[in-house]
């Protein structure tokens, strides 16, 4: 089952900060975050592995609570760089099999 | 430049017909992944293959296969093909153990499938 991700979009004027939540229904080993920009791949952002371990690169963070079956993703102090779609993905152990989120448009305005 | 690379990058033809798309995974990568991604559903997993071996099957429908060939590169064959197969193709890989999920997924450009 597809896990779930809020908010669907977000608008941001540079420097704001903002949230995005993921939450499964299973139990997980592992998520993901990956960013696609329009009409591009995703692009990795970074990996949290059960053990609720936050990770960081530059300004964007994350951290899983694999209790809650969740996650979140950081952004703090936003740049027109950090536009594009946001996936989580979510692994159960074995392979790397993911299955993705159904994204959140983030759009970061001067 | 992920270093996967998928082919054709777009594609049009009309329901009904064949294709194939093409994908080369990163050297050194093991594990090729499909996904689908439509307007409306995100990116849903396909079938991942690994050195060679179907590893792990995701809502891939009975007309459409793949398969991953001795030098690693792998295809997907879309069949019988309907206007709700529009949607761009991503191929990608990773260096997968049999282990858990800790590998990066490397995605390729995508293929544009347009059926018409």
């Amino acid at each position: 089952q597809q896990p779930v991700q809020s908010p669907q979009a977000v608008i941001l004027r540079e420097g704001e900060d903002a949230v995005i939540n993921c939450s499964s229904s299973k139990a997980l080993y592992s998520v993901h975050w990956y960013r696609q920009k329009h009409g591009e791949a995703p692009v990795f952002l970074m990996i949290l592995l059960k053990g609720g371990e936050q990770k960081g690169h530059e300004k964007i963070s994350a951290s899983f609570n694999e209790k809650k079956q969740q996650s979140s993703l950081y952004l703090t102090a936003s740049q027109l760089s950090y536009s594009g779609t946001y996936f989580c993905g979510t692994g159960t152990g074995g392979g790397n099999k993911l299955t993705f989120g159904t994204g959140t448009q983030l759009k970061v305005e001067l | 430049d992920s270093g996967v690379t998928q082919t054709p990058k777009h594609l049009i033809t009309a329901t009904g017909q064949r294709v194939t798309l093409r994908c080369s995974p990163r050297s050194g990568d093991l594990s090729v992944y499909w996904y689908q991604q439509s307007l409306d559903q995100g990116l849903q997993f396909l079938i991942q293959y690994y050195n060679g071996e179907e590893r792990a099957k995701g809502n891939i429908l009975e007309r459409f296969s793949a398969q991953q060939f001795p030098d690693l590169h792998s295809e997907l064959n879309l069949s019988s093909l309907e206007l709700g197969d529009s949607a761009l193709y991503f191929c990608a890989s990773s260096v997968s153990s049999r282990g858990a999920n800790t590998g990066e997924l490397f995605f390729g450009e995508g293929s544009r499938l347009t059926v018409l």
